[in-house]
């Protein structure tokens, strides 16, 4: 059962405009979600995060949105850089445990 | 800041032979350790954690077993590769952030 689910497996967007990555999750007791970053051949790199009780939370260029009640996130990169493609996952938690339930990710390409 | 250590960074292995993947952590004592699995096309799966030396808890039922022999060594294991263990294999170390998540170069491993 995939409790945390990325359906769609890439993105192609052109370089400063807006990409929106999307991911939803079945649990609804996670309480804590994450975004990481993966280059090929490298370990994923936390990038930002956002709690429950939140609905936004925004770093930069990066903000992200969490919808409880559709138990859905998305992150949205703006602008663009070809240095943001790579495969974004989503994670989420819901004991304070530090496990970490992952998506599938969503490989971006930014075209310059 | 936390590092992990994380070789070989590139393994070829016959089916039937035996597994040994290490992973060390420097910058931090008492860590929670964790060990996941990207299998080609799909996520990231958590096969193993450990709070502490000698603690080990499994995720999913599997060919590998995970050993802690010191409070910052994770050695990943198997007796008998299976074709299906082939994928890159990722060493996490928790941050000081809520349920952030420090992740080592990955090893990839390729069962023939």
């Amino acid at each position: 059962d995939q409790q945390v689910k990325q359906n769609s497996p890439s993105l192609s967007v052109q370089e400063g405009r807006i990409s929106i990555l999307n991911c939803d999750y079945t649990n609804s007791m996670f309480d804590y979600f994450l975004w990481y970053k993966k280059y090929p051949a490298e370990g994923p790199t936390f990038l930002i995060s956002i709690s429950s009780i939140k609905d936004k939370n925004e770093d930069g260029r990066f903000t992200v949105f969490l919808n409880k009640s559709a138990k859905h996130l998305s992150l949205h990169i703006v602008p663009s850089q070809p240095g943001d493609s790579a495969v974004y996952f989503c994670a989420a938690s819901y004991n304070q445990g530090g496990k970490l339930i992952f998506g599938q990710g969503t490989e971006l390409s930014v075209k310059p | 800041s936390q590092t992990i250590h994380q070789w070989p960074a590139t393994l070829v292995q016959p089916v039937g032979s035996p597994l040994s993947l290490e992973c060390t952590v420097e910058g931090t004592s008492n860590p929670n350790l964790y060990w996941y699995r990207q299998a080609a096309g799909r996520g990231l799966q958590l096969l193993f954690y450990s709070v502490g030396i000698g603690q080990i808890s499994s995720e999913v039922p599997q060919n590998l077993s995970a050993s802690r022999p010191q409070d910052r060594q994770f050695i990943l294991s198997s007796k008998k590769l299976l074709l299906s263990d082939s994928g890159f294999y990722l060493c996490a170390c928790r941050g000081p952030g809520r349920e952030t998540q420090y992740f080592g170069p990955g090893t990839r491993l390729l069962v023939l």
